[in-house]
């Protein structure tokens, strides 16, 4: 299993720039969500998704869009970047299995809004 | 929507001493309480959790508290080590299942000293 992967590992935009934020998992998980961590804070929720079809809006979800249309894949769009949206981003996949909750992360999207 | 707390924000313990981390959420609903330890420069794993059903929980070296009436739980770490430095954080999920909406707090950066 690869687990959670993100792609791209860095990405540097410029202010006005749109791009999509790509988060795939091989662990058929239910739950995926994706945070925003910007340095020395804690990780706030941007958007979460229950299952393939369902999503919605967690504590900064301005700016950002996300859509669920496969189980493994939960893509996050920045529409319009600004330099507020500069922070690194970490999905995570999440699922709760004979009572016991797992929880992976991504490695991380670095970016820089210019 | 819920609000995490988490004191103290930095602690600094000797090694083998015990380390107590303490969090309070605002939401009565939330009904399950996941820890993380974060490393300098690395993804947040998930390293303990507790249901609003149970009042403590054991693994190894750590422990996890949860006080429902009072609406804080906290994490205890026995014999500290060197490896146990990094930033813990605490955080309530507010859904109908684990991992519908997990909000975290902001952090404490535990620092052991050989």
């Amino acid at each position: 299993n690869a687990g959670v992967t993100q792609t791209p590992k860095f990405q540097v935009l410029k202010t006005g720039q749109s791009m999509t934020l790509q988060c795939a998992q091989d662990m058929n998980h239910e739950y995926m969500s994706w945070y925003r961590q910007d340095p020395g804070m804690g990780l706030r929720l941007i958007h979460y998704s229950v299952g393939a079809g369902i999503t919605d809006q967690g504590e900064v979800p301005n700016g950002y869009n996300v859509s669920r249309s496969t189980t493994e894949d939960f893509p996050l769009r920045l529409l319009s970047a600004a330099p507020s949206q500069t922070s690194v981003y970490f999905c995570a996949s999440s699922d709760t299995r004979d009572y016991q909750e797992t929880q992976y992360f991504g490695p991380g999207t670095r970016l820089l809004v210019l | 929507g819920e609000n995490v707390e988490q004191h103290p924000s930095t602690l600094s313990v000797q090694e083998g001493d015990s380390a107590v981390i303490k969090c309070t959420y605002s939401d009565s609903a939330s009904n399950y309480f996941p820890w993380y330890k974060q490393e300098l420069g690395k993804r947040p794993q998930l390293i303990i959790d507790i249901r609003s059903n149970v009042g403590e929980k054991k693994d190894q070296r750590i422990a996890v508290t949860l006080n429902k009436t009072a609406k804080h739980f906290s994490l205890h770490i026995t014999e500290t080590q060197p490896e146990d430095s990094a930033v813990y954080f605490c955080a309530a999920s507010e859904g109908k299942t684990s991992y519908d909406k997990v909000i975290f707090g902001p952090g404490t950066s535990l620092s052991v000293i050989p």
